[in-house]
């Protein structure tokens, strides 16, 4: 149980162009999804905390309009990296909790996307 | 220690050998410790969420102990197997979220 799927698991994009990342949770209700950056070397950082249906919460530093998060159902999350540049090219990676894993904050990883844009 | 941090960074072992690694975060406002094991292009999987000071836990041969007045804890793999290769990432829990290490890269020769 607690699988959570990412699309794509890669992609390439102009300068400008925007892309959309999708994590969804395929066997419980994510209540909560969460979206995580890793630049090399570097830990997962939290960008934005999204709970379904409402709008998401941004960590400090990351442009709520560069990096739009939509959570329209309990299973599906949605990232959007509009105009994207190449400083936006990294690894982006969801997370998804329920809400029998509040207490703990048990979250359930996706596999990422590695996005370079070039 | 302001931060979550790991070490060492990466760890090169024998099939057999049993080894640990280490995670040191902030003792102050406790809250909980997770344990990942992230193989690569795979999805992190959860191994550990552990909540009291002298927490030891164990799946299968991997175990991890807590010790949360001095901010540690350990993650010990007995006899390492060829498959127990990946990067073992810790976080604390903090209001609503997760602080990650930078993990420990764990590669078992066969």
């Amino acid at each position: 149980g607690a699988v959570v799927s990412q699309h794509p698991s890669w992609v390439i994009c102009k300068s400008g162009t925007s892309v959309k990342i999708e994590c969804r949770s395929l066997d419980f209700q994510a209540t909560t999804m969460f979206w995580y950056r890793q630049f090399p070397k570097q830990s997962l950082m939290l960008m934005a905390t999204s709970n379904e249906g409402s709008k998401a919460t941004y960590e400090q530093g990351v442009e709520k309009d560069k990096f739009l998060i939509n959570h329209a159902s309990l299973t599906l999350s949605t990232l959007t990296v509009t105009s994207a540049h190449p400083e936006d090219s990294s690894f982006y990676i969801c997370s998804a909790r329920g809400l029998a894993g509040a207490t703990y904050n048990e979250q359930f990883f996706g596999p990422g996307t590695r996005l370079t844009v070039l | 220690i302001l931060n979550v941090e790991q070490s060492p960074q990466s760890l090169h072992v024998q099939e057999g050998d049993s080894t640990n690694f280490t995670c040191s975060f902030p003792s102050s406002n406790f809250y909980a410790l997770h344990w990942y094991r992230w193989e690569t292009a795979k999805s992190p999987e959860a191994l550990f969420v552990m909540t009291l000071n002298g927490d030891e836990k164990k799946k299968g041969r991997i175990s991890a102990t807590l010790n949360t007045k001095e901010g540690y804890s350990y993650l010990y793999i007995k006899g390492s197997q060829p498959e127990d290769s990946a990067t073992y990432l810790c976080a604390r829990g903090a209001t609503n979220k997760l602080i990650f290490g930078t993990g420990t890269l764990l590669a078992v020769q066969p």
